[in-house]
Protein backbone atom coordinates (compact mmCIF):
# COMPACT_ATOMS: atom_id res chain seq x y z
CA UNK A 1 0.00 0.00 0.00
CA UNK A 2 1.33 3.23 -1.15
CA UNK A 3 1.83 5.60 1.78
CA UNK A 4 3.05 9.10 1.95
CA UNK A 5 3.33 10.90 5.38
CA UNK A 6 4.19 14.43 5.95
CA UNK A 7 5.91 16.28 8.92
CA UNK A 8 7.86 18.96 10.00
CA UNK A 9 4.77 22.16 9.61
CA UNK A 10 4.09 24.36 12.35
CA UNK A 11 4.06 28.12 13.54
CA UNK A 12 7.02 30.39 11.80
CA UNK A 13 7.84 34.21 11.71
CA UNK A 14 7.84 35.75 7.96
CA UNK A 15 11.97 35.64 7.22
CA UNK A 16 11.77 32.67 9.31
CA UNK A 17 13.01 29.02 7.48
CA UNK A 18 11.11 25.89 8.12
CA UNK A 19 12.42 21.84 6.90
CA UNK A 20 9.26 19.60 5.81
CA UNK A 21 9.57 15.80 5.43
CA UNK A 22 7.63 13.52 3.60
CA UNK A 23 8.31 9.40 4.33
CA UNK A 24 7.31 7.20 1.52
CA UNK A 25 6.39 3.39 1.34
CA UNK A 26 4.60 1.08 -0.76
CA UNK A 27 6.29 1.66 -4.17
CA UNK A 28 10.05 2.31 -5.68
CA UNK A 29 10.75 5.76 -4.22
CA UNK A 30 13.53 6.43 -7.08
CA UNK A 31 11.37 5.74 -10.00
CA UNK A 32 8.47 8.26 -9.63
CA UNK A 33 8.52 12.13 -9.44
CA UNK A 34 7.17 13.35 -6.36
CA UNK A 35 5.74 16.34 -5.86
CA UNK A 36 4.55 19.73 -3.28
CA UNK A 37 1.59 20.82 -3.15
CA UNK A 38 0.24 23.30 -1.17
CA UNK A 39 -3.53 24.92 -0.36
CA UNK A 40 -4.11 27.79 1.25
CA UNK A 41 -6.66 28.24 4.01
CA UNK A 42 -10.49 28.21 2.05
CA UNK A 43 -8.17 28.26 -1.27
CA UNK A 44 -7.30 25.85 -4.12
CA UNK A 45 -4.58 23.59 -4.92
CA UNK A 46 -1.04 25.24 -6.13
CA UNK A 47 2.12 23.60 -7.65
CA UNK A 48 4.97 23.97 -5.92
CA UNK A 49 7.67 21.99 -6.35
CA UNK A 50 8.55 18.38 -8.38
CA UNK A 51 11.98 16.55 -8.22
CA UNK A 52 12.58 13.78 -10.66
CA UNK A 53 12.93 9.99 -9.21
CA UNK A 54 16.48 9.96 -9.76
CA UNK A 55 17.01 13.63 -7.51
CA UNK A 56 18.75 15.15 -10.78
CA UNK A 57 16.10 17.15 -11.96
CA UNK A 58 14.12 19.99 -9.90
CA UNK A 59 11.49 22.42 -10.80
CA UNK A 60 9.74 25.01 -9.04
CA UNK A 61 7.12 27.65 -8.96
CA UNK A 62 7.97 31.40 -9.49
CA UNK A 63 6.25 32.25 -6.15
CA UNK A 64 8.92 30.12 -4.53
CA UNK A 65 11.91 29.95 -6.61
CA UNK A 66 14.66 31.35 -4.84
CA UNK A 67 13.81 30.41 -1.34
CA UNK A 68 12.33 26.54 -1.37
CA UNK A 69 14.82 24.03 -2.03
CA UNK A 70 13.50 20.36 -2.88
CA UNK A 71 15.19 16.74 -2.28
CA UNK A 72 15.03 13.42 -1.68
CA UNK A 73 17.17 10.91 0.43
CA UNK A 74 16.23 7.39 -2.03
CA UNK A 75 18.22 5.53 0.80
CA UNK A 76 15.46 7.00 3.65
CA UNK A 77 12.90 6.62 0.93
CA UNK A 78 12.22 10.40 1.70
CA UNK A 79 11.30 13.63 0.63
CA UNK A 80 12.17 17.25 1.87
CA UNK A 81 11.22 20.57 1.43
CA UNK A 82 14.01 23.53 2.90
CA UNK A 83 11.55 26.55 2.93
CA UNK A 84 13.79 29.91 3.27
CA UNK A 85 12.61 33.42 3.85
CA UNK A 86 8.59 32.28 4.66
CA UNK A 87 6.46 34.75 3.79
CA UNK A 88 2.56 34.96 5.19
CA UNK A 89 1.36 34.08 1.56
CA UNK A 90 3.50 30.69 2.08
CA UNK A 91 0.61 29.84 4.75
CA UNK A 92 -1.11 26.48 3.64
CA UNK A 93 -1.08 22.68 4.05
CA UNK A 94 1.53 20.93 2.06
CA UNK A 95 0.53 18.34 0.38
CA UNK A 96 3.29 15.35 -0.78
CA UNK A 97 2.06 13.92 -3.84
CA UNK A 98 3.06 10.83 -6.02
CA UNK A 99 3.19 10.76 -9.89
CA UNK A 100 0.88 8.10 -11.16
CA UNK A 101 3.36 7.02 -14.37
CA UNK A 102 7.13 5.73 -14.04
CA UNK A 103 10.19 7.16 -14.80
CA UNK A 104 9.42 10.40 -15.75
CA UNK A 105 11.19 13.42 -15.37
CA UNK A 106 8.95 16.31 -14.77
CA UNK A 107 5.58 15.81 -13.25
CA UNK A 108 2.34 15.07 -14.76
CA UNK A 109 -0.75 13.24 -12.54
CA UNK A 110 -0.87 13.04 -9.21
CA UNK A 111 -2.47 9.36 -7.92
CA UNK A 112 -1.69 9.00 -4.26
CA UNK A 113 -1.28 12.08 -1.81
CA UNK A 114 0.14 12.49 2.09
CA UNK A 115 -2.38 14.16 4.60
CA UNK A 116 -0.84 17.33 4.62
CA UNK A 117 0.99 18.88 7.16
CA UNK A 118 -0.14 22.65 7.69
CA UNK A 119 2.67 25.65 7.52
CA UNK A 120 1.66 29.24 9.48
CA UNK A 121 3.84 32.08 8.60
CA UNK A 122 2.84 35.11 10.94
CA UNK A 123 4.41 36.76 13.72
CA UNK B 1 1.30 29.69 -17.90
CA UNK B 2 -1.75 28.30 -18.33
CA UNK B 3 -4.83 29.03 -16.50
CA UNK B 4 -7.52 26.36 -15.88
CA UNK B 5 -10.67 28.31 -15.49
CA UNK B 6 -13.24 26.03 -13.97
CA UNK B 7 -17.70 26.64 -14.09
CA UNK B 8 -19.64 27.06 -12.25
CA UNK B 9 -17.53 27.86 -8.80
CA UNK B 10 -20.82 26.24 -7.16
CA UNK B 11 -23.37 23.84 -8.13
CA UNK B 12 -26.33 22.68 -5.88
CA UNK B 13 -27.96 19.39 -6.70
CA UNK B 14 -29.99 16.74 -5.35
CA UNK B 15 -28.94 12.63 -4.67
CA UNK B 16 -29.42 11.04 -8.12
CA UNK B 17 -29.52 14.12 -10.66
CA UNK B 18 -26.49 14.32 -13.43
CA UNK B 19 -24.36 16.98 -13.28
CA UNK B 20 -21.34 18.64 -15.82
CA UNK B 21 -18.58 20.51 -14.86
CA UNK B 22 -16.77 22.55 -17.23
CA UNK B 23 -12.76 23.06 -17.22
CA UNK B 24 -11.09 25.14 -20.15
CA UNK B 25 -7.67 26.07 -20.91
CA UNK B 26 -6.22 29.22 -21.96
CA UNK B 27 -4.36 27.06 -24.83
CA UNK B 28 -4.74 23.46 -26.17
CA UNK B 29 -3.30 21.06 -23.76
CA UNK B 30 -4.43 18.30 -26.05
CA UNK B 31 -5.39 15.56 -23.45
CA UNK B 32 -3.50 16.67 -20.66
CA UNK B 33 -6.20 17.55 -18.05
CA UNK B 34 -7.42 15.43 -14.53
CA UNK B 35 -10.03 16.18 -12.31
CA UNK B 36 -9.56 15.63 -8.44
CA UNK B 37 -12.31 14.91 -5.82
CA UNK B 38 -11.48 16.59 -2.77
CA UNK B 39 -13.43 16.75 1.27
CA UNK B 40 -13.35 18.94 3.69
CA UNK B 41 -10.43 18.60 5.93
CA UNK B 42 -8.68 15.49 3.25
CA UNK B 43 -6.21 15.58 0.39
CA UNK B 44 -7.68 15.11 -3.02
CA UNK B 45 -8.09 12.34 -4.79
CA UNK B 46 -7.70 11.40 -8.11
CA UNK B 47 -10.69 10.90 -10.06
CA UNK B 48 -10.02 11.03 -13.83
CA UNK B 49 -6.46 11.18 -16.07
CA UNK B 50 -5.75 11.97 -19.44
CA UNK B 51 -9.21 13.70 -19.69
CA UNK B 52 -10.95 10.54 -20.26
CA UNK B 53 -9.96 7.67 -18.34
CA UNK B 54 -11.06 6.88 -14.87
CA UNK B 55 -8.70 5.74 -12.15
CA UNK B 56 -8.58 2.55 -10.30
CA UNK B 57 -11.37 2.31 -7.95
CA UNK B 58 -13.34 5.37 -9.24
CA UNK B 59 -16.73 4.39 -9.13
CA UNK B 60 -18.11 4.70 -12.94
CA UNK B 61 -20.26 7.57 -12.91
CA UNK B 62 -17.66 9.79 -13.11
CA UNK B 63 -16.66 10.52 -16.69
CA UNK B 64 -14.15 13.00 -18.14
CA UNK B 65 -14.51 13.94 -21.87
CA UNK B 66 -13.06 16.94 -24.64
CA UNK B 67 -9.69 17.50 -25.42
CA UNK B 68 -7.65 20.71 -26.50
CA UNK B 69 -9.21 23.42 -24.11
CA UNK B 70 -12.75 22.40 -23.42
CA UNK B 71 -13.44 19.71 -20.97
CA UNK B 72 -16.44 18.26 -18.99
CA UNK B 73 -16.59 16.44 -15.87
CA UNK B 74 -19.81 14.10 -15.66
CA UNK B 75 -21.12 12.64 -12.38
CA UNK B 76 -24.61 10.57 -13.03
CA UNK B 77 -26.97 9.41 -10.52
CA UNK B 78 -25.25 11.77 -7.50
CA UNK B 79 -24.86 9.74 -4.36
CA UNK B 80 -24.56 11.15 -0.88
CA UNK B 81 -20.77 10.81 -0.58
CA UNK B 82 -20.17 12.77 -4.37
CA UNK B 83 -20.91 16.20 -2.52
CA UNK B 84 -17.56 17.67 -2.84
CA UNK B 85 -14.93 19.78 -4.16
CA UNK B 86 -14.01 19.34 -7.83
CA UNK B 87 -10.24 20.54 -9.28
CA UNK B 88 -9.06 20.07 -12.68
CA UNK B 89 -5.43 19.96 -13.23
CA UNK B 90 -3.27 20.71 -16.24
CA UNK B 91 0.06 18.47 -17.10
CA UNK B 92 0.81 19.67 -19.86
CA UNK B 93 3.92 21.37 -19.40
CA UNK B 94 4.97 23.23 -16.21
CA UNK B 95 4.14 25.03 -14.27
CA UNK B 96 1.51 22.63 -13.15
CA UNK B 97 -2.25 24.74 -12.99
CA UNK B 98 -5.08 23.96 -11.62
CA UNK B 99 -8.08 25.10 -11.89
CA UNK B 100 -10.40 27.69 -8.93
CA UNK B 101 -12.53 24.43 -8.14
CA UNK B 102 -15.79 23.53 -7.94
CA UNK B 103 -18.14 23.32 -5.12
CA UNK B 104 -20.97 20.89 -5.58
CA UNK B 105 -23.67 21.27 -2.48
CA UNK B 106 -26.80 19.41 -1.47
CA UNK B 107 -29.68 21.00 -3.01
Amino acid sequence: EVQLLESGGGLVQPGGSLRLSCAASGFIFSTYVITWVRQAPGKGLEWVSSISGSGTSTLYADSVKGRFTISRDISKNTLYLQMNSLRAEDTAVYYCVKDRRLSLSSPDTFDYWGQGTLVTVSS
Amino acid sequence: DIQMTQSPSSLSASVGDRVSITCRASQSISSYLNWYQQKPGKAPKLLIYGASSLQSGVPSRFSGSGSETHFTLTISNLQPEDFANYYCQQSYNTPITFGQGTRLEIK
